[in-house]
């Protein structure tokens, strides 16, 4: 089954500065690929997502990038804000016969101090 | 407005004594799951419904079960709730399996 690796499981930057979030991913099938942000206590919610026809995708601050001849996706972040302290959370989906799931990453606990 | 919404937000049970989490969704999305999550792991998903097909992870316990009565509303049942099931419960929706899942706010569950 598909299995989703995340690095790092931790990351401390500088505001203002970038964070990347790296994935890789095992099923060569699957082809859709969210980013979910957890803030303490709350929800996780979608912040960005793409799709296996897709390399790259962009939301202001936030990107995107698709590799699947490496099978590896990552987050990025520029200028970050400490509001952008969250755990950050990868999943891909095997979308195959009677697989309707997203597996998760471990997650990835972003700290931006001031 | 809310779209996806569980009850109760917190709920405290004795060791061994069945409670019921429910969700309910305004989206009218044809897929429900349920995550259990344990503190900033990665949410575990237990079963989800593709309309009224169910779907049971394979390493779900046979202590949860399930209930989809209509498209809105899902129930969680835990027959006998230990120790080790005392975690955040997750309730997503979505309207298909590629597209954004919805997540409810959670029910926090203690086990005593």
């Amino acid at each position: 089954g598909e299995n989703v690796e995340q690095h790092p499981s931790t990351l401390s930057v500088q505001e203002g500065d970038s964070a990347v979030i790296k994935c890789t991913y095992s099923d060569s099938a699957s082809n859709y690929f969210p980013w979910y942000k957890q803030e303490l206590g709350k929800r996780p919610q979608l912040i960005i997502d793409i799709r296996s026809n897709v390399g790259e995708k962009k939301d202001q601050r936030i990107a995107v990038t698709l590799n699947k001849t490496a099978k590896h996706f990552s987050l990025h972040i520029t200028e970050t804000q400490p509001e952008d302290s969250a755990v950050y959370f990868c999943a891909a989906s095997p979308r195959s016969y009677n697989t309707d799931k997203l597996i998760f990453g471990t997650g990835t606990r972003l700290q931006v101090f001031p | 407005d809310a779209m996806v919404i569980q009850n109760p937000r917190y709920q405290v049970t004795q060791f061994g004594k069945p409670v019921t989490l429910s969700c309910s969704q305004t989206l009218n999305h044809n897929v429900m799951y349920w995550y259990q999550q344990k503190s900033s792991q990665a949410p575990k998903l237990l079963f989800h419904y593709y309309d009224k097909d169910f779907n049971n992870e394979a390493d779900t316990p046979d202590n949860f079960q399930s209930r989809r009565p209509n498209t809105s509303f899902c129930f969680l049942d835990i027959r006998s709730p230990g120790l080790g099931d005392a975690a955040m419960y997750l309730c997503a929706t979505s309207r298909d399996v590629t597209y954004e899942q919805f997540f409810g706010p959670g029910t926090r569950l203690t086990v005593l």
